[in-house]
């Protein structure tokens, strides 16, 4: 499979823990975004990387979220000290970058934060 | 004002209709346009992209861009119930940066 792949697809964690997602994007793409998605509504910008310059950050994205995409392959989202309003499904995407379309996006890493 | 608006639906049509779904945007810099299908609890599947204004065509599937009036559509011609899914607009500007989407259209297509 040479698509996006997220892990794990599901996550079921208690108020205060930390959790990490991790992302492979597709091959060669140097373009990686991490977006959110909440029932109901369409998928949001949280941050993105070109190789490994993470070069735009969303404000939606406190100082709880980080995320990272060492030697520009994969990429990690880290939630500290999970809240309820963060359950959601976090959806990462990769694109070729040499046009500025064509997100291609991986099944989605879904939180429940209980 | 959101950048992107698009009816949430839900929209239900009978096997063999021609759907047409539609979103538009307030932001004149949007240049990119792009249609998403989403299956419930899926990721969004990319059908349709779209660079300034005109046509495009895709088997059963069209998409429209009316930069003027800041109106984007996708149709589906000769729909079939395994199109049942949300569909998404998404748009970005020339920095390509960051995609705006809309909150979706539900699709339900009855046998």
């Amino acid at each position: 499979d040479t698509g996006v792949s997220q892990d794990p697809r599901h996550k079921i964690t208690k108020r205060g823990q930390n959790v990490t997602f991790r992302c492979d994007p597709i091959s060669e793409h140097n373009r990686l975004y991490w977006y959110r998605q909440t029932l109901g509504q369409g998928p949001e910008f949280l941050t993105y990387f070109q190789n490994e310059a993470q070069l735009e950050k969303s404000r939606l994205l406190s100082d709880r979220f980080s995320a990272e995409r060492p030697k520009g392959s994969f990429s990690t989202l880290e939630i500290q000290r999970t809240e309820q309003g963060d359950s959601a499904m976090y959806l990462c995407a990769s694109s070729p970058g040499v046009s500025f379309g064509e997100l291609f996006f991986g099944e989605g890493s879904r939180l429940t934060v209980l | 004002q959101k950048e992107v608006e698009q009816d949430p639906g839900p929209l239900s049509v009978p096997e063999g209709a021609i759907v047409s779904l539609n979103c538009t945007y307030s932001n004149s810099a949007f240049q990119y346009f792009m249609w998403y299908r989403q299956y419930s609890r899926k990721g969004p599947e990319l059908l349709m992209y779209t660079y300034s204004s005109g046509n495009k065509e895709d088997g059963r599937f069209t998409a429209q861009v009316d930069k003027s009036s800041k109106y984007i559509s996708l149709f589906i011609r000769d729909s079939q119930p395994s199109d049942s899914a949300t569909y998404l607009c998404a748009m970005s500007a020339n920095t390509g940066n960051q995609f705006y989407f809309g909150t979706g259209t539900s699709l339900t297509v009855i046998p």
